[in-house]
């Protein structure tokens, strides 16, 4: 069965950095891109960008440039998220996801809590 | 960009109503389409692709339509374990997310 099992919830304070992974299982992680979405407390998703996991080369949305990194480490099976410099408008719910097919997404992690606050 | 507009932003139903969930595009986007249900505390999960087809595994109460700009999802009877949060996601030029349509019991 095709999973992806991210990391359990994260306390930082501003200023810290944070790193979420996303580990896949039931497939490889090269075989298709990984998406990241963002979910506020209370509010919608946001797609924050993707990283293709043939080549490593990620791609960010405005608004998720500079303090955002996504990257991989394939002798793991692992895709990861890291916010530098953390704001406490980044506290969130961050997902990752699969690129199915060509155009959707599925599965989806289970979903990292982020919360910063002093 | 590419914006996605949903209406209503949320809906109150009763078991066995039909229901149905409008999702508008800024731009012509083919069948570039989906739509995901959220739950309290979940995942999205993929109910329909391109537009109109079925995930594997999704009842077939849901069903999707439209191309171009105008789009729908539709619960043909509304079932209790259905009242949870619906997003459309255009595919057509990266991916943008319409804002969520509520459905709640009445």
């Amino acid at each position: 069965q095709v999973q992806l099992v991210q990391s359990g919830s994260e306390l930082r304070k501003p200023g810290a950095s944070v790193k979420v992974s996303c580990k896949a299982s039931g497939h490889s992680i090269t075989t298709h891109a990984i998406n990241w979405v963002r979910q506020a407390p209370g509010q919608g998703l946001e797609w924050m960008g993707w990283i293709n996991t043939n080549t490593g080369n990620p791609t960010y949305v405005q608004g998720f440039r500079g303090r955002f990194f996504f990257f991989l480490d394939i002798s793991v099976n692992t895709a990861y998220l890291q916010i530098s410099s953390l704001k406490a408008e980044d506290t969130a719910v961050y997902y990752c996801a699969r690129e199915g097919g060509a155009s959707w997404f599925d599965p989806w992690g289970q979903g990292t809590l982020v919360t910063v606050s002093s | 960009d590419i914006q996605m507009t949903q209406s209503p932003s949320s809906l109150s139903a009763s078991v066995g109503d039909r229901v149905t969930i409008t999702c508008r595009a800024s731009q012509r986007i083919s069948s570039s389409l989906n739509w995901y249900q959220q739950k309290p505390g979940k995942a999205p999960n993929l109910l329909i692709y391109d537009a109109s087809t079925l995930q594997d595994g999704v009842p077939s109460r849901f069903s999707g339509s439209g191309s171009g700009t105008d789009f729908t999802l539709t619960i043909s009877s509304l079932q209790p374990e259905d009242f949870a949060t619906y997003y459309c996601q255009q595919s057509y030029n990266m991916y943008t997310f319409g804002q969520g349509t509520k459905l709640e019991i009445k």
